[in-house]
């Protein structure tokens, strides 16, 4: 089972930040965190992950708490295109099989 | 940039009969993996394949499946006799080493009739 928690849907006004939360709070030493989205029934697309240290690239920032219970995706400026399913995961270091959860939808409207 | 390729986009079988599903995986990874979307609800775990054997399989993962690795860069899914509940999008996903993610490909739509 998904070993984590995210609202079912947002809404993002087009150009603002959407900030996406998850909790994971039987996160374990280590365990990664990763964000995927997925847009209508294409396969689900790497966006960013994390052990400890916040991270960002080119797509979106990631910011996990200290205590790594919960963390944040953020998305500095939604376009249209950004509208998707976006799963956060918690996967092991080992052969780190992937459990999806429900995710949250994310309307980004003009 | 590399990406995993999955083929054929959309294949249609008659139930009872047998399915392989193609991907090729990033060329210099080590890791693969099978996943299944029924429509409308959650990518589920089917099997992960490392050094040349299965390293996990889930509860869907039963005898009608299986997996090979018959040269260095393909990796197919056969379902032996394929059932109506088979029908779903098979994404197919390869990663580099330990820690760094999975990368998927666009998913097989199979359809049983």
């Amino acid at each position: 089972d998904a070993k984590t928690t995210q609202p079912p849907s947002m809404d993002c006004a087009e150009g603002r930040a959407a900030n996406l939360p998850c909790n994971h709070s039987t996160i374990s030493g280590n365990e990664y965190v990763y964000w995927y989205r997925q847009i209508h029934s294409q396969g689900p697309q790497y966006i960013i992950h994390g052990l400890k240290n916040n991270e960002t690239n080119e797509m979106a920032s990631l910011i996990i708490t200290e205590d790594r219970k919960s963390s944040t995706l953020i998305l500095p400026h939604a376009t249209l295109r950004d509208t998707a399913v976006y799963y956060c995961i918690v996967g092991e270091d080992n052969f780190n099989k992937f459990y999806f959860g429900s995710g949250t939808k994310l309307n980004v409207k003009p | 940039e590399p990406e995993v390729t999955q083929t054929p986009s959309h294949q249609v079988t008659q139930m009872g009969q047998e399915v392989i599903l193609r991907c090729v995986p990033i060329s210099n990874h080590l890791y693969f993996y099978w996943y299944r979307q029924i429509l409308g609800q959650k990518v589920e775990f089917l099997v992960s394949f490392y050094n040349n054997e299965i390293s996990e399989k889930s509860e869907i993962f039963d005898d009608q499946f299986s997996v090979e690795r018959p040269d260095g860069s393909n990796f197919t899914l056969k379902i032996r006799s394929t059932k109506l509940e088979d029908s779903a999008m098979y994404f197919c996903a390869s990663r580099e080493r330990r820690g760094e993610p999975q990368h998927f490909g666009d998913g097989t739509r199979l359809s049983i009739l």
